[in-house]
């Protein structure tokens, strides 16, 4: 159990463009999903708390209006990439937080790898 | 600000012997505390967690960990790695009021035949 999947694993687009990312929960429901980012060669880094039916939680240093999320039902979180630029190119990390018993864990998306050209 | 240190960047190691990764955090309240494993273009997997209760937690694969509050440590152990072990290894932290996690750097493991 505790399954998250991330849609799509790679993409490769120009410079201006959106890309939507997608995390789902494929057997529990998630109230808060996170969002990371992760640069080569080093580790993750938290964005952004998704909490189903409010606005998202950014951390300092990431722009709203450039990393748009929505959190529209338990099972599912979007990422929106506004305006990609090469800078944004990496490997974004979703997790969703279930409970193991009586312990909140989080589980991990597989990641989508992002290319800006 | 929360921090976790993984001194160990890289570490080379034979198979059959034993593994310590060292993992530090700063926060002095209450955590919980995580590994969390990465094989090879895979997805990240935990290994073992500690909310509360004996220090000392066993997770999958043989792995354990050991909780010592007065050395915010939660040091990785494995008495015998095996080459499928290889792979990049994480520790983490949260706390009661910041449910998000804060990640060491990582540490890579590589087990060589």
């Amino acid at each position: 159990g505790a399954v998250v999947s991330q849609h799509p694993s790679r993409v490769i687009c120009k410079s201006g463009t959106s890309v939507k990312i997608e995390c789902r929960s494929l057997d529990f429901q998630a109230t808060t999903m996170f969002w990371y980012r992760q640069f080569p060669k080093q580790s993750l880094m938290l964005m952004a708390t998704s909490n189903e039916g409010s606005k998202a939680t950014y951390e300092q240093g990431v722009e709203k209006d450039k990393f748009l999320i929505n959190h529209a039902s338990l099972t599912l979180s979007t990422l929106t990439v506004t305006s990609a630029h090469p800078e944004d190119s990496s490997f974004y990390i979703c997790s969703a937080s279930g409970l193991d018993g009586r312990q909140e864990t989080q589980y991990f998306g597989p990641g989508t790898r992002l290319l800006v050209l | 600000a929360q921090s976790v240190s993984q001194h160990n960047h890289h570490v080379i190691l034979s198979e059959a012997a034993s593994l310590e990764l060292g993992c530090n955090y700063s926060y002095g309240g209450t955590v919980n505390l995580f590994w969390y494993v990465q094989y090879p273009g895979q997805h990240l997997q935990l290994l073992l967690k500690y909310f509360s209760g004996d220090p000392l937690v066993k997770g999958i694969k043989g792995f354990e960990a050991e909780f010592i509050k007065s050395k915010f440590s939660f040091n990785l152990r494995k008495p015998s790695v095996q080459w499928s072990d290889t792979a990049e290894y994480f520790c983490a932290v949260n706390r009661p009021g910041r449910r998000a996690l804060t990640f060491g750097s990582g540490t890579r493991l590589q087990v060589q035949p």
